[in-house]
């Protein structure tokens, strides 16, 4: 199975920073890597798909870049709704499509 | 709009089943494999299984194969998970989610709100 492993896994930022995360795979995946948002209590938000595709009606500051197996979700400008944990996930082939264990963004 | 309702959570205790389902809405339930994904308490998501749009597929997690079945009826718009023999370890928050997919390219980009699921004496 192809393991997923996310940096760092929590950083402190203000709002207006620039935030980046990594996510690397245990073997090359393509572009098969999606990139979800989870705030407390709540389930996962898709936010990125086949690596830098913006899902529909997610703010412009959220990217995503990368392939084979390192990535990374870039957020332009943080802002206060941006505070959650973030997860990767590889979609590569055949199931199971493990997700990185997350990265939680909290207020500096 | 889209809409998926998990239900069938609670507290059991170890060895035992319970069977999970997950209502749509809002869209053409029949044409659109489905995942069931978990999050232990304070944890982080994994995934535990899929079942193609028609049944004719699924997949399980290796920490689930041989006790947990995915299932689905098309015509109630309901996808199910009956896990059997549980583990403390399967305590979690069970999400259900649509899988999207644009060719090759797959996110889950419809969730429900999850049910717990707490396996304890």
């Amino acid at each position: 199975d192809i393991q997923m492993t996310q940096s760092p896994s929590s950083l402190s930022a203000s709002v207006g920073d620039r935030v980046t995360i990594t996510c690397r795979a245990s073997q090359s995946i393509s572009s098969y890597l999606n990139w979800y948002q989870q705030k407390p209590g709540k389930a996962p938000k898709v936010l990125i798909y086949a690596a830098s595709s913006l899902q529909s009606g997610v703010p412009s500051r959220f990217s995503g870049s990368g392939s084979g197996s390192e990535f990374t979700l870039t957020i332009t400008s943080l802002q206060p709704e941006d505070f959650a944990t973030y997860y990767c996930q590889q979609t590569y082939m055949t199931p199971p499509f493990t997700f990185g264990p997350g990265t939680k963004v909290d207020i500096k | 709009q889209v809409q998926l309702v998990e239900s069938g959570g609670g507290v059991v205790q170890p060895g035992r089943s319970l069977r999970l389902s997950c209502a749509a809405s809002g869209f053409t339930f029949s044409t659109y494999a489905m995942h069931w994904v978990r999050q232990a308490p304070g944890k982080g998501l994994e995934w535990v299984a899929v079942m193609s749009y028609d049944g004719g597929n699924k997949y399980y997690a290796d920490s689930v194969k041989g006790r947990f079945t995915i299932s689905r009826d098309n015509s109630k718009n309901t996808l199910y998970l009956q896990m059997d023999s549980l583990r403390a370890e399967d305590t979690a928050v069970y999400y259900c989610a649509r899988r999207e997919a644009v060719g090759p390219n797959v996110r889950f980009d419809n969730w429900g709100q999850g049910t717990l699921v707490t396996v304890s004496s």
